[in-house]
């Protein structure tokens, strides 16, 4: 039930861009992204509910397809301040899945 | 507002001893959820609590492994007769009753080694 993110592991350099892909093998209500740096807690970047929506944070979005149960987090013009390990979430009923990760790092 | 709270934020227990990690969550927020992260991989579902309810423990080991959320105190995640695979960060993450638990505000984890 654990969603499958894609790449497991980008490195980038300070102004390009990446995309992040979380699948699910459920179908999907509702997905949320969460960055962790090391060493800290995960926070909290955005929810995305049904309806293909997307949405943006700053230079950060993410689109929603519960047809395909995906959902992509597109980081345009990286910072440094983006690089740690992002994961994708979703509900089951009561329970929450975190997706397998990816790390990301933006070097200067 | 202070955000959510853990502690202690390190704990080193000997195996075979009992780990209490507490979490207090953000003010108005009436459901608790508690994670493990083993170093390297990703955080795994262990219990979603409302105050005095558990509303599903599915993420949670069978034995050993027990939590709670009182009408007046903190969550507290119970760890009897710890064993070295226990060794882990554990994460609370807390939500308004609103929200239907969809946003979670993470606490900064408690670091549980055992020797």
């Amino acid at each position: 039930q654990q969603p499958v993110q894609s790449p497991q592991a980008v490195i980038l350099r300070e102004g390009e861009d990446a995309v992040i892909n979380c699948s699910s093998s459920k179908a999907l209500y509702s997905v949320h992204w969460y960055r962790q740096k090391h060493g800290e807690a995960p926070v909290f970047l955005m929810i995305l509910l049904k309806g293909g929506e997307q949405k943006g944070h700053e230079k950060i979005s993410a689109s929603f397809n519960e047809k395909k149960q995906q959902s992509s987090l597109y980081l345009t013009a990286s910072q440094l301040s983006y690089s740690g390990t992002y994961f994708c979430g979703t509900t089951s009923g009561n329970q929450f899945y975190f997706g397998t990760g990816t790390s990301l790092t933006v070097i200067p | 507002n202070a955000g959510v709270m853990q502690n202690p934020r390190h704990l080193v227990r000997r195996r075979g001893q009992e780990a209490r990690l507490r979490c207090s969550p953000m003010k108005g927020h009436s459901h608790v959820y508690w994670y493990r992260q083993l170093p390297e991989e990703g955080l795994k579902f262990m219990v979603y609590l409302q105050k005095e309810n558990i509303i599903d423990e599915s993420g949670m080991p069978k034995e050993r492994f027990s939590a709670e959320f009182p009408k007046e105190g903190p969550s507290i995640l119970r760890i009897q007769q710890v064993v070295r695979g226990d060794s882990a960060a554990y994460f609370c993450a807390s939500s308004p009753a609103t929200s239907g638990g969809l946003k979670q505000y993470f606490g900064p984890g408690t670091r549980l080694t055992v020797t």
